[in-house]
C-alpha cells in the first residue's frame, strides 16, 4: 500500500530564507506527484505537477523536484515570504487510475 | 478557472442525525472525490465517481454513502452521524484523463454533537 510521508511536519523560518520540504513515498509506480498549498481552514490549491517522467517543475519561486526511483520529491521556495506560510502538501497519483495518496503536510510559518 | 463549490462551511448536527455534504463543479468534469481530513491523518479519500450514477469505495467509506445524479453534483451522505465523524470534508473535481490535477473546493468543517 502506497504511503506517503511529509517531513518535517512544521518548519519556522525567517523572511528571506531558502527552504525546502521533503516527501516521501513507498511505491514508485507513480502516475505524478503533485504539491499542494492549503490556508488554514480553506481546501487545497494546486501548486505544481510532475508528470513520473519528469524530474522537475517550476512557478516563480518554487521548484519541485522528483526522484521517482528513490521515493522522493522536494519542494524548494525561494526568497521566503511571510504570504508563503501556509500547509504544504505532496500526494502521489497512482499509477493506471486517478486515485491520490496524501501526505499529512508541513505546517511552515515565514516570519517577518 | 475552475470552481468546485461546497454547500456549506460550518456545519453543526447531532449524533443519529442523516446528513448530507454538497459538492457542485462547473468545469464538467468526469471525476468527483470526496475526502476527510483530520490532523496528523492527512487527506483520506471516503469516495470517487468517475461517472454519473458511477461510484467507487475510497479508503474509509465505512459509515457514507454517496450520491450522483447529475454531472456536476457530488453528494456525500452520513446515514446516522456518529461523534467519530467530526473532522474537515473535502470535495475535488478532476477530467476524466488519467493522472489530470484535482480541484478543491474550499471544505466543510462538521462537528457532530
Amino acid at each position: 500500500k502506497q504511503e506517503v510521508t511529509q517531513i518535517p511536519a512544521a518548519l519556522s523560518v525567517p523572511e528571506g530564507e531558502n527552504l525546502v520540504l521533503n516527501c516521501s513515498f513507498t511505491d514508485s509506480a507513480i502516475y505524478n506527484l503533485q504539491w499542494f498549498r492549503q490556508d488554514p481552514g480553506k481546501g487545497l490549491t494546486s501548486l505544481l505537477l510532475i508528470q513520473s517522467s519528469q524530474r522537475e517543475q517550476t512557478s516563480g519561486r518554487l521548484n519541485a523536484s522528483l526522484d521517482k526511483s528513490s521515493g522522493r520529491s522536494t519542494l524548494y521556495i525561494a526568497a521566503s515570504q511571510p504570504g508563503d506560510s501556509a500547509t504544504y502538501l505532496c500526494a502521489v497519483t497512482l499509477y493506471n487510475n486517478n486515485d491520490m495518496r496524501f501526505g499529512a503536510g508541513t505546517r511552515l510559518t515565514v516570519k517577518p | 478557472d475552475v470552481k468546485v463549490t461546497q454547500s456549506s462551511r460550518y456545519l453543526v448536527k447531532r449524533t443519529g442525525e442523516k446528513v448530507f455534504l454538497e459538492c457542485v463543479q462547473d468545469m464538467d468534469h468526469e471525476n468527483m472525490f470526496w475526502y476527510r481530513q483530520d490532523p496528523g491523518l492527512g487527506l483520506r479519500l471516503i469516495y470517487f465517481s468517475y461517472d454519473v450514477k458511477m461510484k467507487e469505495k475510497g479508503d474509509i467509506p465505512e459509515g457514507y454513502s454517496v450520491s450522483r445524479e447529475k454531472k456536476e453534483r457530488f453528494s456525500l451522505i452520513l446515514e446516522s452521524a456518529s461523534t467519530n465523524q467530526t473532522s474537515m470534508y473535502l470535495c475535488a473535481s478532476s477530467a476524466g484523463e488519467v493522472g489530470q490535477p484535482q480541484h478543491f473546493g474550499d471544505g466543510t468543517r462538521l462537528s457532530i454533537l
